[in-house]
């Protein structure tokens, strides 16, 4: 199976401006799981989509939103970028609902604000 | 609210030592722990896991990690270093009830000498 994926890999924006990154799950996975990952705050959660629907959000502004389609993929859209936003984004899938499943992350988007 | 924190942010071992990162955390209910690896521009790749099933968890390329509640640590060790291990070594947390959400660690790097 092939493993997950995310696009693009690599993404240089401006102030305000607005992205959209996304996420292809492993296929058969219904749970797509997104992560922030920065030097100084290190990874923290986003939120997760099960079925499309938002099952969990992590302490984040309204800016992050995302949604998940019918065939599992999911987008994550920042918009009013700051410079602060500029981290990895690390997208994951899990095939079952349980909490002990394993998550299978994506090689993540680099996303640079200037 | 459950918690995780890694004893030492950098490490550095002798090819051929015995390699020990340190975790521990904290949680109200049983939680479930992982290990995660990130090498340079990648996603994770999970180690292993803990999930009640046996305290003493065996995981891939050698390492393992034994769960101990009265010490609320998680612990991973390798007994035997390879340059390949260099990477950052993350552990993280979830509870039942809480989806697919991951509480991480801040993180190791491991520095093998040769």
């Amino acid at each position: 199976k092939a493993g997950v994926t995310q696009t693009p890999r690599y993404l240089i924006k401006t102030r305000g401006q607005q992205v959209t990154l996304s996420c292809s799950p492993i296929s058969g996975h219904r749970s797509v799981s997104w992560y922030q990952q920065t030097p100084g705050q290190g990874l923290q959660f986003l939120f997760e989509y099960f079925s499309e629907t938002q099952r969990n959000k992590g302490n984040f502004p309204g800016r992050f939103s995302g949604r998940q389609f019918s065939n599992s993929r999911s987008e994550m859209n920042v918009s009013t970028l700051e410079l602060g936003d500029s981290a990895l984004y690390l997208c994951a899938s899990t095939e079952g609902q349980g909490s002990y499943n394993e998550q299978f992350f994506g090689p993540g988007t680099r996303l640079t604000v200037l | 609210a459950q918690s995780v924190t890694q004893l030492g942010s950098h490490v550095s071992v002798s090819e051929g030592a015995l390699v020990l990162l340190r975790c521990n955390y904290s949680s109200s209910v049983p939680p479930y722990l992982f290990w995660y690896v990130q090498y340079p521009n990648q996603g994770l790749q999970l180690l292993l896991k803990y999930t009640s099933a046996a305290t003493l968890v065996k995981g891939i390329n050698g390492f393992e990690a034994e769960f101990k509640k009265s010490e609320t640590s998680f612990h991973l060790t390798k007994p035997s270093a390879h340059m390949s291990d260099a990477a950052e070594y993350f552990c993280a947390v979830s509870v039942s009830g809480s989806a697919r959400q991951l509480t991480f660690g801040s993180g190791t790097q491991l520095t093998v000498l040769p």
